[in-house]
């Protein structure tokens, strides 16, 4: 069964600090991995995707690395903002007969205090 | 563009009642979803469509129907709601399902039933 666990479900750090949050998946065949930011009371937007052979992709204080042989992926947030509370999701997508099935992480809730 | 626009935005119904969440997308999308996201767990498939008059299940379709009768709209119909519905529910909307295609979603719909 696919399956996407996220460590640690929730973490409070201080403004200004750098955070890392994990994706560990059991999806296969696998497609790509995206990570999608959901502020409270939002639908999730994505921030990056990982293809099988991309092992970091930045977009902004935003850096996502994949391992596909350990199907590990993390997400590390530079330089904390306050805008960055919100919870983060990962997706990872297999490949099926009828197009691309994707599986959603629980979540990891980050909340950034002043 | 105002990309995928959901209503309402919470609700709250007595159990044995019906509702209709309703569900446009003005980026000329293919692909449209219904999920629901139930605390601390992942985004679970309801239905998706491939297209205008197509549409399909997905991990957990029981006590929910939809329609798809134009490009733009994907409702999706409760038939007498039951407290296990309770939850949030959002709709997306892709352009490639078979490549790595974004998911773009609406902004939710909180439903709780009583």
């Amino acid at each position: 069964k696919n399956q996407v666990e996220q460590s640690p479900q929730s973490l409070i750090i201080l403004e200004g600090k750098n955070c890392t949050l994990q994706c560990n998946y059991t999806v296969s065949p696998f497609s790509n991995l995206r990570w999608y930011k959901q502020d409270t009371g939002r639908g999730p937007v994505s921030l990056t995707i990982m293809t099988f052979s991309e092992n970091t992709k930045s977009n902004g204080r935003y850096t996502a690395t994949l391992d596909a042989d350990t199907k590990q992926s993390s997400l590390h947030i530079t330089a904390s903002q306050l805008s960055d509370s919100a919870s983060y999701i990962c997706v990872v997508s297999a490949v099926g007969a009828a197009g691309n099935k994707l599986t959603f992480g629980g979540g990891t809730r980050v909340l950034v205090k002043p | 563009n105002a990309g995928v626009t959901q209503t309402p935005k919470f609700r709250i119904l007595k159990i044995g009642q019906s509702m209709t969440l309703q569900c446009t997308q003005d980026m000329n999308h293919n692909y449209m979803y219904w999920y629901r996201q139930d605390p601390g767990m992942g985004l679970k498939l309801i239905y998706y469509s491939v297209g205008a008059g197509i549409t399909d299940k997905g991990e957990v379709p029981n006590g929910y129907n939809v329609s798809r009768s134009t490009t733009e709209d994907f409702p999706l119909r409760l038939e007498l709601a039951a407290p296990s519905q309770t939850s949030v529910y959002f709709c997306a909307s892709s352009y490639l399902q078979n490549l790595p295609g974004e998911l773009f979603f609406g902004e939710g719909s909180r439903l709780t039933v009583l």
